[in-house]
């Protein structure tokens, strides 16, 4: 069973850092696109970019390019989103997406608030 | 990348049938056969109803289905039921090798 679970609520202060992961399991998980997808509150979905974790070709909405880095780690069959410094309008839910089959992780709040 | 546009709202009695359209341009629903739909409610993650236009994933009713004409593609939902009501959005592989979605369209059961 193809499964994509991801990492615990979070709560940050502007300014800080932040890594959120998404482990894939039950496929294999480096012949396969998977992508982000941002939810803010009461808004609609928008995609944040996507990572070949094959080779790591990592393609970003232009609206995000610069703002986060996605990331992924064949070894354990991990994707990741990283911000270097947050800011309260990062404040959404956050979800991993396998585009090809439509397989969504669970989904990953993060507040972002001083 | 814009998004695909959606009506943002769409209503309809239980039994009837509605259709939702997202618009898009050659560079990605006219472009490829790679729309899918997603169908979220209120607090849950997006499911997937449609991909590759018009296909079915197991599991979903057979009274969603979808089409393309154009730079269009359609969602249609027969048989109203209450449990339909949610937002819907539609997705679409674009020129670039990304992917991009529609606005959403809350779909109300009266």
């Amino acid at each position: 069973e193809v499964q994509l679970v991801q990492s615990g609520a979070e709560v940050k202060k502007p300014g800080e850092s932040l890594k959120i992961s998404c482990k894939g399991s039950g496929y294999y998980f480096n012949t396969y696109w998977i992508g982000w997808v941002r939810q803010m509150p009461g808004k609609g979905l928008e995609w944040m970019g996507i990572i070949y974790p094959g080779d790591s070709d990592t393609r970003y909405n232009p609206s995000f390019q610069g703002q986060v880095t996605i990331s992924a780690d064949k070894s354990v069959s991990t994707a990741y989103l990283q911000w270097g410094s947050l800011k309260a309008s990062d404040t959404a839910m956050y979800y991993c997406v396998r585009p090809d089959s439509g397989y969504w992780g669970q989904g990953t709040l993060v507040t972002v608030s001083s | 990348q814009s998004a695909l546009t959606q009506p943002a709202s769409v209503s309809g009695s239980p039994g009837q049938s509605i259709t939702i359209s997202c618009t898009g341009t050659s560079s990605d629903i006219g472009g490829y056969n790679y729309v899918s739909w997603y169908q979220q409610h209120p607090g849950k993650a997006p499911k997937l109803m449609i991909y590759d236009v018009s296909k079915r994933p197991s599991g979903v009713s057979n009274r969603f289905s979808g089409s393309k004409s154009g730079n269009t593609a359609s969602l249609t939902i027969s048989g109203l039921q209450a449990e339909d009501e949610a937002d819907y959005y539609c997705n679409s592989y674009t020129s670039s090798i990304t992917w991009v979605f529609g606005g959403g369209t809350k779909l109300t059961v009266l």
